[in-house]
């Protein structure tokens, strides 16, 4: 089975700075996909980024990008000029690629930006 | 294109008694997942269907049961309510591939169940 471990529960980071969120998994398997979701208080889950292993290139998506070590099995977010709402729960979440939508996720880290 | 719907948004049950919770996918999307959350265990997978078969199952007692109907439409049960299952009930759905794929899952807005 695979599971999934975010180390940090709770972080904070003052509004403009940088933070990174860190992930890691255990699977066995070579091809599947990586997952980063947040959920702000109002609990509408919503995808951030996501990797696809056999992709070497880390993704990005505007301010988000994320650091896919697969060797290492790691894949943590780096949030860049953090905004208010940025505030919320961030899930990493793992899936197979050819075995349906079911995901794995993470126990959450989550993150607070202050003024 | 109209969002993941769940119905209801709020539930109030009774030990030992069942519920039914409905989620309505975006349109064109036959793949549907059902979550549960909770503070203690987290986010758990419960099961997917597309096509209206059941392709995964996660690690739940059989009082937790789903299906689809063929607009894709998806219900999950939960048969004799115990306290633990007071929890948030997320649904998601994602377009059609018959053995997963790239496309991306479109959570719903979850429905609050609270078992007293």
């Amino acid at each position: 089975a695979q599971t999934v471990t975010q180390s940090q529960p709770e972080m904070s980071v003052q509004e403009a700075e940088t933070v990174t969120l860190s992930c890691t998994y255990d699977t066995s398997e070579s091809n599947y996909y990586l997952f980063w979701y947040k959920q702000p208080p109002s609990r509408q889950m919503i995808l951030v980024i996501r990797q696809e292993a056999y992709k070497q290139q880390n993704a990005t998506e505007n301010r988000f990008s994320v650091n896919f070590q697969k060797a290492a099995k790691s894949f943590s977010l780096k949030i860049s000029d953090s905004q208010l709402g940025d505030t919320a729960m961030y899930f990493c979440a793992f899936r197979m690629t050819n075995s349906g939508y079911a995901l794995n996720f993470g126990k959450g880290t989550s993150l607070l930006v202050t003024p | 294109k109209a969002g993941v719907t769940q119905t209801p948004r709020y539930l109030i049950k009774t030990r030992g008694q069942q519920v039914t919770l409905s989620c309505s996918p975006i349109s064109g999307h036959r793949s549907v997942s059902w979550y549960q959350q909770t503070p203690g265990q987290g986010l758990q997978f419960l099961f997917e269907y597309f096509s209206e078969t059941q392709r995964n199952k996660g690690n739940f007692p059989g009082r937790f049961s789903g299906r689809q109907f063929s607009n894709s439409r998806s219900e999950m049960n939960v048969s004799t309510l115990e306290l633990g299952d007071s929890a948030l009930y997320l649904c998601a759905s994602s377009l059609e591939s018959p053995r997963g794929g790239r496309e991306t899952q479109y959570f719903g807005p979850g429905t609050r169940l609270l078992v007293l």
